[in-house]
């Protein structure tokens, strides 16, 4: 069972605006480390989106903003696209469990 | 070019042992953390351990912790997770990532990730 809870399923239209939460503790995300995001399309691996809370990779596109805040982070979409149906995590280390962690994920669907 | 190639797809019974590759390239084996994560059916993704293929340091995540052997051969770029006795619940997608980090231990993010490898128990 994750430490750290996202809603199970988001969904907007084409051009709209989503977030995503993700909602730690005080031994995790509320301890000052850093949260990661990755993109999971169907059938495939994994994609780093974000990293340290707000800075994207090379390549990914400025739709996608991350921001921390006490124990939550969140993931935004500005300008959904069709091609940003996918599953969504968190991720971050955790003090108590002494390593990484994800998010429950989260499944952005576009109308 | 970063890459982690994983070995192919397994079937196996109950019972019954497997290890697992994961051979990077495109940058210094020896000086990244290399990470392997579970994704069962439908599920999310779970942190199993990770390793350090420069001294083969390794830490595994109490979930883990004497379900799998984590490894690594660096003279060939290559990490590995081992069942000794497999059962029908370590059913799953296995990738393995490499680690990065802007600020330490703590900070670290899975950068680049293999294609993934199903592993499916049945009798």
């Amino acid at each position: 069972q994750s430490v750290l809870t996202q809603p199970p399923s988001v969904s907007g239209a084409p051009g709209q605006r989503v977030t995503i939460s993700c909602t730690g503790s005080s031994s995790n995300i509320g301890t000052h480390y850093p949260v990661h995001w990755y993109q999971q399309l169907p059938g495939t691996a994994p994609k780093l989106l974000i990293l340290d809370n707000h800075n994207r990779p090379s390549g990914v596109p400025d739709r996608f903003s991350g921001s921390k805040s006490g124990t939550s982070a969140s993931l935004a979409i500005t300008g959904l696209q069709t091609e940003d149906e996918a599953d969504y995590y968190c991720q971050s280390y955790d003090s108590s469990l002494s390593g990484y962690v994800f998010g429950t994920g989260t499944k952005v669907t576009v109308l | 070019e970063v890459q982690l190639v994983q070995s192919g797809a397994e079937v196996k019974k109950p019972g019954e042992s497997l290890k697992m590759s994961c051979k990077g390239s495109g940058y210094s084996f020896s000086n990244y953390w290399i990470a392997w994560v579970r994704q069962m059916p439908g599920k999310g993704l779970e942190w199993m351990g990770i390793i350090y293929p420069g001294d083969s340091d390794t830490t595994y995540s109490p979930s883990f912790q004497g379900q799998v052997t984590i490894s690594v051969d660096k003279s060939i770029n290559t990490a590995y997770v081992e069942w000794s006795s497999l059962k029908a619940s370590d059913t799953a997608m296995y990738y393995c990532a490499r680690l990065d980090d802007t600020s330490g231990y703590y900070s670290r993010y899975f950068d680049y990730w293999g294609l993934g490898a199903l592993v499916t128990v049945s009798s």
